[in-house]
């Protein structure tokens, strides 16, 4: 079975940074491209980022470019996220997801939110 | 203009059936484009349902029942998730996407209300 397991989201202060983990089980890890996904209080999903198999190539969506990075660690099966500069607006759930288009299996998601 | 758009809400009665819509902006032609659909329940992660660009390109999601079905209509710009046989468990809102210039793009969700 499938599993994804997103952590290490919290509270965190205007401008500050936190780092999300996203634990694979049940498939070749190694073989799926990655993927993040939102979705802030009462609002719909919003794609935040995705990263190819081997991590080499990373794709953003314009609101995190250059404040988020995604990367991932094949030998641990997991996925990650460093959120940096932090506001208000990138308060959310967020999500792992596989593959880069077809979201076949999803995490439950982590929350993350910003605030003084 | 968003790229995705996707009415706020539709009604529909059980047994009925019902057909989401999810219109590409003007300039982006629907032809080429695999379009996605995605089920979420309150408090639950999202669920692929299908990708759909052609009869002859479909991907159904694992598990999902053959009444939900995809398609796309050129002239309207659109793709559409049908839904046939509606249920009580059916109630929940549906978004589309595309992959469109090396990004996901969701569309804004529609809340199906089975009633």
């Amino acid at each position: 079975e499938v599993q994804l397991l997103e952590s290490g989201g919290g509270l965190v202060q205007p401008g500050g940074s936190l780092r999300l983990s996203c634990a694979a089980s049940g498939f070749s890890f190694s073989g799926y491209h990655m993927s993040w996904v939102r979705q802030a209080p009462e609002k719909g999903l919003e794609w935040v980022s995705g990263i190819s198999i081997s991590g080499g190539t990373t794709y953003y969506a314009d609101s995190v470019e250059g404040r988020f990075t995604i990367s991932r660690d094949n030998s641990k099966n997991t996925l990650f996220l460093h959120l940096n500069r932090l506001t208000t607006e990138d308060t959310a759930v967020y999500f792992c997801a596989r593959n880069l288009e077809t979201f076949d299996s999803w995490g439950q998601g982590t929350l993350v939110t910003v605030s003084s | 203009q968003a790229v995705l758009t996707q009415p706020s809400s539709l009604s529909a009665s059980p047994g009925a059936s019902a057909s989401l819509t999810c219109t590409l902006r003007s300039g982006i032609n629907v032809d080429p484009y695999r379009i996605y659909w995605y089920q979420q329940k309150p408090g639950r992660p999202p669920q692929f349902l299908l990708g759909y660009t052609s009869d002859s390109h479909y991907q159904q999601g694992s598990g999902v029942p053959s009444r939900f079905s995809g398609s796309k209509d050129a002239s309207a710009n659109a793709g559409f998730l049908l839904i046939s046989g509606l249920q009580s468990e059916d109630e929940a809102a549906y978004y589309c996407s595309i992959w469109h210039s090396s990004a996901v793009v969701f569309g804004g969700g529609t809340k199906l209300t089975v009633l």
